[in-house]
Formats: C-alpha cells, sequence, structure tokens
C-alpha cells in the first residue's frame, strides 16, 4: 500500500529538548516537503526537497532543520523547540514535483 | 505577494443541496491549482490539478474549474460522507518547488 509514514504521531515535549519527527514514503517519489497546519493559517510549508541531498526552505523554516540522506525518509529536526512551535505537521511526497501530493496522518507536536 | 484566499470559511448545506466554494489567488505565473480533502485528524488527500482557465475536472459529485483569477469547487447533490475541509493550493512558475495553500473551507452536510 502506497503511504508516507509519520513518527511519532503526537508528542508533549518541553523547551530546548531536541526532538525529531521522522518521515518515511514506499513510492519511491523525489519530491518531499514538510508542513505545520495552525488553525486559521492553513499549510505552511517549512522545508522541501527535490531529491537526495536537495534540500530548501519554505516560508516558515526559522527553527527547523532537515536532511535527505535517503530517496524514501526526510527527517524534520527541532534542535531547541519553543512554544510556538506548537503545531500539526505533516509531512508529503510527490512523483518529481507535480503538486499532487501524497501526505502522512500527521504530527502533533506540543511544546511546553 | 502570492495568496490564496478560500471562501466561504464555513459552510452547512443539508443533503442533496448544491453549492460552490471559491479559491481566489493572487500569483504571478500560474503553473497549477490544485484541490484537496482533508478529513478530521487525517492528512489531506488530492483530488484535482487544473492547469489553465476554462479548464474542468470532475469526480464523483465534484467539479472544479478555473478562471484566470479564481477556482470553484461545485458539490452538486452532497451526501453527509462529503463533509470535510477542502482545501486549494497553487504553484508558480518562477518557484515551483513552493505550493501555497488556502486555509480551506470547512463543508457540513446534514441528513
Amino acid at each position: 500500500e502506497a503511504q508516507v509514514t509519520q513518527n511519532p504521531r503526537y508528542l508533549i515535549t518541553v523547551t530546548g529538548k531536541k526532538l525529531t519527527v521522522t518521515c518515511s514514503q514506499n513510492m519511491n517519489h523525489e519530491y518531499m516537503s514538510w508542513y505545520r497546519q495552525d488553525p486559521g493559517l492553513g499549510l505552511r510549508q517549512i522545508y522541501y526537497s527535490m531529491n537526495v541531498e536537495v534540500t530548501d526552505k519554505g516560508d516558515v523554516p526559522e527553527g527547523y532543520k532537515v536532511s535527505r540522506k535517503e530517496k524514501r525518509n526526510f527527517p524534520l529536526i527541532l534542535e531547541s523547540p519553543s512554544p510556538n512551535q506548537t503545531s500539526l505537521y505533516f509531512c508529503a511526497s510527490s512523483r518529481e514535483n507535480t503538486g499532487e501530493l501524497f501526505f502522512g496522518e500527521g504530527s502533533r507536536l506540543t511544546v511546553l | 505577494e502570492d495568496q490564496v484566499t478560500q471562501s466561504p470559511e464555513a459552510l452547512r448545506l443539508q443533503e442533496g443541496e448544491s453549492s460552490s466554494l471559491n479559491c481566489s489567488y493572487t500569483v504571478s505565473g500560474l503553473r497549477g491549482l490544485f484541490w484537496y480533502r482533508q478529513d478530521p485528524g487525517k492528512g489531506p488527500e488530492f483530488l484535482f490539478t487544473l492547469y489553465s482557465a476554462g479548464e474542468e475536472k470532475e469526480k464523483e459529485r465534484l467539479k472544479a474549474t478555473l478562471t484566470k483569477k479564481e477556482s470553484f469547487l461545485h458539490i452538486t447533490a452532497p451526501k453527509p460522507e462529503d463533509s470535510a475541509t477542502y482545501l486549494c493550493a497553487v504553484r508558480r512558475r518562477s518557484s515551483a518547488s513552493k505550493i501555497i495553500f488556502g486555509s480551506g473551507t470547512r463543508l457540513s452536510i446534514r441528513p
């Protein structure tokens, strides 16, 4: 079954404690991206990757890091989380860069 | 600045009552307008891609249309299972890797 898998699905953490949200896709997609979704603001792009070792900033990259060492994986790293990073995070992928994104189920992060 | 605005924010319809959702956009050089459906607690699910003014796409009770300034998602004789948030997104030629989403329309269909 074609899918994008994110872990963890839910996480409560404290300010400053480094965390990683993993994302893996089994569709051999070149393009992967991270979004955060906040009420009234919609989905905002954090980072994206066109292929292995190729990443670039989206609209809200501050406080986040990513890496793309393998085609299937695209982890999101919060080096020092702050309360304003409390949000619902989605990973997505697509073949090349068609815009027809497959989304994961989401990871709800709370930073206290 | 590129922008995507969806209206209304929320829409409640009776089962069978047809209506339309609006997505207006300002983007320099459109390279695709996308519609997604999002159910509570789930990730968005891709519905349609439109590339040029006058284009239409259909899927079951949904039909998406595109003009030079906006897109409509027409829902004909909706059923309760059509209840969801519908998201519109655009991609521009100059930065095709970035996809900009609207805030969505929350659609509720009463039996």
